[in-house]
């Protein structure tokens, strides 16, 4: 079935730094969410992109959906202790959403 | 504020136990759904139902089983427990319909020994 891979794994950034996060199909998706999980927690949602191109910003937070929606990425700017966690991207198939293995972010203060 | 609630933060039990995990909701969502959580493996669906006794599996539903007899309330079942399905257990819900996000409880760490 559909799948996305989502790269890095692992990403360690001293504070200040940008982070982004890519999540990559080799077939369209016809939507793409976003979801945080702090450590210890539970993944909690961040957003929706549905159309071709599109493109939301949530305070430090920029994401995107590729033209062709097949890929999107997650961009924090000067990234805070407050964004240590694992960011997944995940799809609508059918009634299900299939999740990206996800990026664990680390930020050193 | 959507409230996903699960029965237990953590749960031991041992090899060939049966082993009942329940999930509820308190927001009327018509899809219910169970994760397992894995290192490196990312969030892999059980099952999901998307009305009161209606059940599909998803991608890894062997050893275990669910029930839905309640709108509010879905649970995950373990027939037989073994080693293997020791993880973290992630219950989450949603509205009818795709394209909906989804809200997720604070998930059951099961150790099986």
């Amino acid at each position: 079935g559909q799948q996305v891979m989502q790269i890095p794994q692992y990403q360690h950034v001293q504070e200040g730094e940008d982070f982004t996060t890519y999540c990559n199909s080799s077939t369209t998706l016809s939507n793409i969410q976003w979801y945080k999980q702090r450590p210890g927690g539970h993944p909690v949602f961040l957003i929706q992109l549905v159309k071709s191109g599109e493109v939301k910003k949530q305070k430090r937070l920029t994401f995107q959906f590729g033209e062709a929606k097949k890929n999107s990425s997650l961009h924090i700017t000067a990234t805070q202790t407050t964004d240590v966690g694992t960011y997944f991207c995940a799809f609508n198939a059918g009634n299900m959403l299939t999740f990206g293995g996800g990026t664990r972010l680390m930020v050193k203060p | 504020d959507v409230k996903v609630t699960q029965s237990s933060r953590y749960l031991v039990k041992r090899t060939g136990e049966k082993v009942f995990l329940e999930c509820v909701q308190d927001m009327d969502h018509e899809n219910m759904f169970w994760y397992r959580q894995d290192p490196g493996l990312g969030l892999r669906l059980i099952y999901f139902s998307y009305d009161v006794k209606m059940k599909e599996k998803g991608d890894i539903p062997e050893g275990y089983s669910v029930s839905r007899e309640k709108k509010e309330r879905f649970s995950l079942i373990l027939e037989s427990a073994s080693t293997n399905q020791t993880s973290m257990y992630l219950c989450a819900s949603s509205l009818a319909g795709v394209l909906n996000e989804q809200f997720f409880g604070p998930g059951t760490r099961l150790t099986v020994l």
